[in-house]
């Protein structure tokens, strides 16, 4: 089956624990996205990637690392997380071509404490 | 810079009653313009797309939208919604200049509640 496959689920950790949330895809797909949803402000893009080792900021890179060696995965880490992280992450991915359609993953809720 | 907007934060209807979700965007030329589902506790599943030709596109779940050029709007509607359409929907578009390039641009999303 097609999919974006995240995890964990749901973390919970503590201020400065750094933590890597893992994304893989099975549509070899070239363009991979992390965003992250907070109440009342929508999806914003946190970091993307066009191809393999080929990453660019979002709207909110700030506090995030990304890095893309093989096609299929495409990690969120924090290095030093702190509670305004606290959010719902979202990766996501699509063929090349402006037209074609993100599949998204299930979603990563996390909480800092 | 281009953006997308939901007017409506929270919609309440009655099952059986029609809908109709609303979506501005702030484009130059011809947009690709999509339209996702959240259910609760899931990632966002994709309705419908808008890349060109006929100005009513039909999506899955009974849904379709109209592309108006002159309003910028990408309006989503459903004749007879479903208890189980009750979700969280955004309207998004392709970014085409400078680092909004390829990237989809969301809108903040319409929570949809249905009474029974």
């Amino acid at each position: 089956e097609a999919q974006v496959t995240q995890n964990p689920r749901y973390l919970i950790t503590v201020t400065g624990k750094k933590l890597t949330v893992t994304c893989s895809q099975n549509m070899n797909h070239e363009y991979m996205s992390w965003y992250r949803q907070d109440p009342g402000l929508g999806l914003r893009q946190i970091y993307y990637s066009m191809n393999v080792e080929v990453t660019d900021k979002g709207d909110v890179p700030e506090g995030y690392k990304v890095s893309r060696k093989e096609k299929r995965n495409f990690p969120l880490i924090l290095e030093s997380p702190s509670p305004n992280q606290t959010s719902l992450y979202f990766c996501a991915s699509k063929p090349q071509g402006g037209g074609s359609p993100l599949h998204f993953g299930n979603g990563t809720r996390l909480t800092v404490t | 810079a281009q953006s997308v907007t939901q007017p409506d934060i929270h919609i309440t209807v009655s099952e059986g009653a029609s809908l109709e979700l609303r979506c501005n965007y702030s484009y130059g030329a011809t947009p690709y313009l999509f339209w996702y589902v959240q259910s609760p506790g899931q990632g966002l599943q994709l309705l419908l797309k808008y890349f060109s030709g006929d100005t009513l596109v039909q999506g899955i779940k009974g849904f379709e939208a109209e592309f108006k050029r002159s309003q910028s709007s990408f309006n989503l509607r459903k004749p007879s919604v479903h208890w189980s359409d009750a979700a969280e929907y955004f309207c998004a578009v392709v970014g085409n200049y400078g680092g909004s390039q390829g990237n989809l641009i969301f809108g903040k999303g319409t929570k949809l509640s249905v009474k029974p």
